[in-house]
């Protein structure tokens, strides 16, 4: 079946380095999506790319989907304490299905 | 609008109870699903429905049972309560299918821990 890895699992940074998350599909994905989940909350969406090779840029946050898109990216620039959380990578792979990945934790340490 | 609401946020239950997590929403929104998060793996997804009076299997769908009689709710039924069970739900809906090009808006989740 289609499976979403995203690595790495766990990253701890100093406040104001920089953090990169990858995810990697199986399959080509119709779309990524990119989720936060603040520790005890629920996710929400941050961005979505549908197009091969996009890249959309949130403020310090930088989203890349890949050529053959079956892999995405988020990067974040210069980490605040307020990016704390785990985020996740979730493709399309299909009219009504939505992979998620195992997800990445980011701790700041101030 | 509340979005999309959970209730309870946390439930205790013991091996073989069966409860039903309730889930709705305001948005108007065709598809919901349900899923679980354990540690280290991510979401997983249980159920979900396109529409009223439609379900189908998600990823993890034994064990539990959904059903869709109004556009607004969507509960899960756990039949009988196993300690593998023991997870965070998520309710979510979205007004297109997952795979289309719509965000998802999650509910605050329902933390059950079943003994």
């Amino acid at each position: 079946g289609q499976q979403v890895m995203q690595i790495p699992q766990y990253q701890h940074v100093q406040e104001g380095e920089d953090f990169t998350t990858y995810c990697n599909s199986s399959t080509t994905l119709s779309n990524i999506q990119w989720y936060k989940q603040r520790p005890g909350g629920h996710p929400v969406f941050l961005i979505q790319l549908v197009k091969s090779g996009e890249v959309k840029k949130q403020k310090r946050l930088t989203f890349q989907f890949g050529e053959a898109k079956k892999n995405s990216s988020l990067h974040i620039t210069a980490t605040q304490t307020t990016d704390v959380g785990t985020y996740f990578c979730a493709g399309g792979g299909g009219a009504n299905n939505l992979f998620f990945g195992t997800g990445t934790r980011l701790t700041v340490i101030p | 609008n509340a979005g999309v609401t959970q209730t309870p946020k946390f439930q205790v239950l013991k091996t073989g109870q069966s409860m039903t997590l309730q889930c709705a929403q305001d948005m108007n929104h065709e598809y919901m699903s349900w899923y679980r998060q354990d540690p280290g793996m991510g979401l997983r997804l249980i159920h979900y429905s396109v529409g009223a009076g439609i379900t189908d299997q998600g990823e993890v769908p034994n064990g539990y049972n959904v059903s869709r009689s109004t556009t607004e709710d969507f509960p899960l039924r756990l039949l009988s309560a196993a300690p593998s069970q023991t997870s965070v739900y998520f309710c979510a809906s979205s007004s297109q299918g997952a795979g289309g090009t719509d965000t998802q808006y999650f509910g605050p989740g329902t933390r059950l821990t079943v003994l």
